[in-house]
């Protein structure tokens, strides 16, 4: 069955950084787009960012532009977010979530469990 | 942007009962609309995708429709298992993907 593993949350002070790492198997982890989902405590989910199977096309929400930086690594069938300029509004559960083969992802088929990240002084 | 609105914001049943949950979008979308079911400390299951579509494993008394601004997830007859939190989600051209707020779905 497909597995995604979250790794990498933790506290942080504001404007500091972290590297989510989202580790998959049992799919051909190279031929799908990834994503990166966040809902903050008690608080519904919000896209954060994507990237196509062969990193060619990134996408990010407007609020994390410039701050946060999506990769992948075929070979090692993992995602990574580089969360830098930590605000205490990115506090969240962030989760890896699998797209599609095709270049048009409509909706998220697997989803990991989650890593906490919470910024706080 | 095109927002999603999720209707209502809590909906207490009984099992047995068929449950109806409404996403309006602000404007007319595609058929890209997808529905998650969240438990608490879980993290999402897709339930349905384009609109109608039942994600594999998804049984049958969950079911999708709608088109335009109006989409709604019907449960035929809810299980104890059913109740939890319900997203809406569009795939759209910028932001390429939106949620609805969600609608709880509580044990009446």
């Amino acid at each position: 069955e497909v597995q995604l593993v979250e790794s990498g949350g933790g506290l942080v002070k504001p404007g500091g950084s972290l590297r989510l790492s989202c580790a998959a198997s049992e799919f051909t982890f190279s031929s799908y787009t990834m994503n990166w989902v966040r809902q903050a405590p008690g608080k519904g989910l919000e896209w954060v960012s994507s990237i196509s199977s062969t990193s060619s096309h990134i996408y990010y929400a407007d609020s994390m532009k410039g701050r946060f930086t999506i990769s992948r690594d075929n070979a090692k069938k993992s995602l990574y977010l580089q969360l830098n300029s930590l605000r205490a509004e990115d506090t969240a559960v962030y989760y890896c979530a699998r797209g599609s083969v095709t270049t048009l992802t409509t909706h998220f088929d697997y989803w990991g469990q989650g890593t906490l990240v919470t910024v706080s002084s | 942007d095109i927002v999603l609105t999720q209707s209502p914001a809590t909906l207490s049943l009984s099992p047995g009962e068929r449950a109806t949950l409404s996403c309006r979008a602000s404007q007319s979308v595609s058929s890209y609309l997808a529905w998650y079911q969240q438990k608490p400390g879980q993290a999402p299951r897709l339930l349905i995708y384009d609109a109608s579509n039942r994600a594999t494993g998804i049984p049958a008394r969950f079911s999708g429709s709608g088109s335009g601004t109006d989409f709604t997830l019907t449960i035929s007859s809810l299980e104890p298992d059913d109740f939890a939190v319900y997203y809406c989600q569009h795939r759209g051209n910028w932001p390429p993907f939106t949620f609805g707020q969600g609608t709880k779905l509580e044990i009446k």
